[in-house]
């Protein structure tokens, strides 16, 4: 089991360009979640899926933030015109499910960084 | 929106000390709690989690849970350097929402 996998490691982009980032989850994982983490802002829920299907994405800010899971083995968040302040690290995760009391098991996250 | 709150932000301790740290929820539908850790340039690993009322033991960590108050705590006993790290309070309900995390105690074990 190689655990969450996410590519790629670290993202560097100029300010104005499009990031896209991907995410592997543990097969057999139904559930996907996109987290962002900064030091002032903590860990940071973005969205997530259940079975693909987009269940809340409160988190997200929504003009120029998207996410994607085109099929049960990878997901997608996308940030377009990127903006110095959409630096961090970002973190999938993945569970069996989520009904309430799984676990989530985070991939080793993407640092990006808007220049 | 459901807040999650956690104290101290950080925390010294000695090699061999207690460690306690403490976590509360602010939304009364919070039915599971959760404590993730995260070594420094590492992602959050799961290190305990309660449903009920009362305490839970595992090796030298402790977790206590009071429903009423919708508190939490983490106890770690005989700290050593390798539990130097971000500890994160987290909370979910029933209703499948994703988990909310706390900004998290940073522990420092001194030799």
């Amino acid at each position: 089991n190689a655990g969450v996998i996410q590519t790629p490691r670290h993202k560097v982009t100029g300010k104005g360009q499009e990031a896209t980032l991907w995410c592997e989850p543990i097969s057999g994982h139904s559930a996907v979640f996109w987290y962002r983490q900064t030091i002032v802002q903590g860990l940071e829920f973005l969205t997530y899926f259940r079975n693909q299907a987009p269940i809340d994405d409160s988190g997200m800010p929504k003009e120029r933030f998207s996410a994607q899971m085109p099929n049960q083995s990878h997901s997608t968040l996308k940030i377009q015109s990127t903006q110095p302040q959409d630096s961090a690290v970002y973190l999938c995760a993945s569970s069996l499910e989520r009904v309430g009391a799984e676990t989530l098991y985070f991939g080793s996250g993407t640092r990006l960084t808007v220049l | 929106q459901q807040k999650v709150q956690q104290s101290p932000e950080s925390l010294i301790v000695p090699e061999g000390g207690m460690a306690s740290l403490n976590c509360t929820s602010s939304d009364r539908n919070v039915d599971y709690f959760w404590w993730y850790r995260q070594h420094s340039g590492k992602s959050p690993k799961m290190l305990m989690s309660i449903f009920s009322n009362g305490e839970k033991e595992e090796g030298r960590f402790t977790v206590h849970l009071n429903k009423a108050s919708l508190h939490t705590s983490l106890h770690i006993r005989d700290s050593q350097p390798s539990d130097s790290a971000l500890y994160l309070c987290a909370a979910s309900d029933q209703g499948g929402r994703a988990l909310i995390f706390g900004t998290g105690t940073t522990v420092s074990v001194s030799p």
